[in-house]
């Protein structure tokens, strides 16, 4: 099955400073990536993913990349801001399976 | 919008006692999964179902067993609690197996003592 690492596992930044969290994943048949948050006491929600047929996708101050070849992806978080503080977990679809990263506790200090 | 809702958001259990935990979503959705949530591990997979009455196993569904009656509802059973099932437990709905978006429900904090 599908074996995902998250790097880092916490991430402490300015406000206003970007953020990079990622991901390397094991399955390279794996076509589906999505990136989860989850702020304190609250449920994950997706706030972006991404296909393997492309390399990068963008919404506002969120973009994610992926690289096939080398088995990564990465989430991009520009001018950070306070609400930005939270988890964020990736994940890998593989074959028969979609497995989580451990998660990456962003901090943004104001 | 999609609502995925769980029994309790707290449960203190003592050790041997039957747990269930339920999950309702009210999307429609064929595929159901529950997580166990613990710090540094991320979200690891206990079972997941596709159908009514279709379950998998995950890859930690040791010391658990899940129910699914009906479409929008989805239950995890621990038969006889222990102190390491202390856990957050996330359940989540799904229009895919595994190709898509994932709704999860506000989560159960189980206190196993």
């Amino acid at each position: 099955g599908e074996n995902v690492e998250q790097h880092p596992s916490t991430l402490s930044v300015q406000e206003g400073d970007s953020a990079v969290i990622k991901c390397t994943y094991s399955d390279s048949a794996s076509n589906y990536f999505p990136w989860y948050k989850q702020e304190l006491g609250k449920r994950p929600q997706l706030i972006i993913d991404i296909r393997s047929n492309v390399g990068e996708k963008k919404d506002q101050r969120i973009a994610v990349t992926l690289n096939k070849t080398a088995k990564h992806f990465s989430l991009h978080i520009t001018e950070t801001q306070p609400e930005d503080s939270a988890v964020y977990f990736c994940a890998a679809k593989g074959y028969n399976d979609m497995r989580f990263g451990a998660g990456t506790r962003l901090t943004v200090k104001p | 919008d999609v609502k995925v809702t769980q029994s309790s958001r707290y449960l203190v259990k003592r050790t041997g006692e039957k747990v269930f935990l339920e999950c309702v979503q009210d999307m429609d959705h064929e595929n159901m999964f529950w997580y166990r949530q613990d710090p540094g591990l991320g979200l690891r997979l206990i079972y997941f179902s596709y159908d009514v009455k279709m379950k998998e196993k995950g890859d930690i569904p040791e010391g658990y067993s899940v129910s699914r009656e009906k479409k929008e509802r989805f239950s995890l059973i621990l038969e006889s609690a222990s102190t390491n099932q202390t856990s957050m437990y996330l359940c989540a709905s799904s229009l895919a197996r595994w190709g898509a978006e994932q709704y999860f429900g506000p989560g159960t904090r189980l206190t196993v003592t």
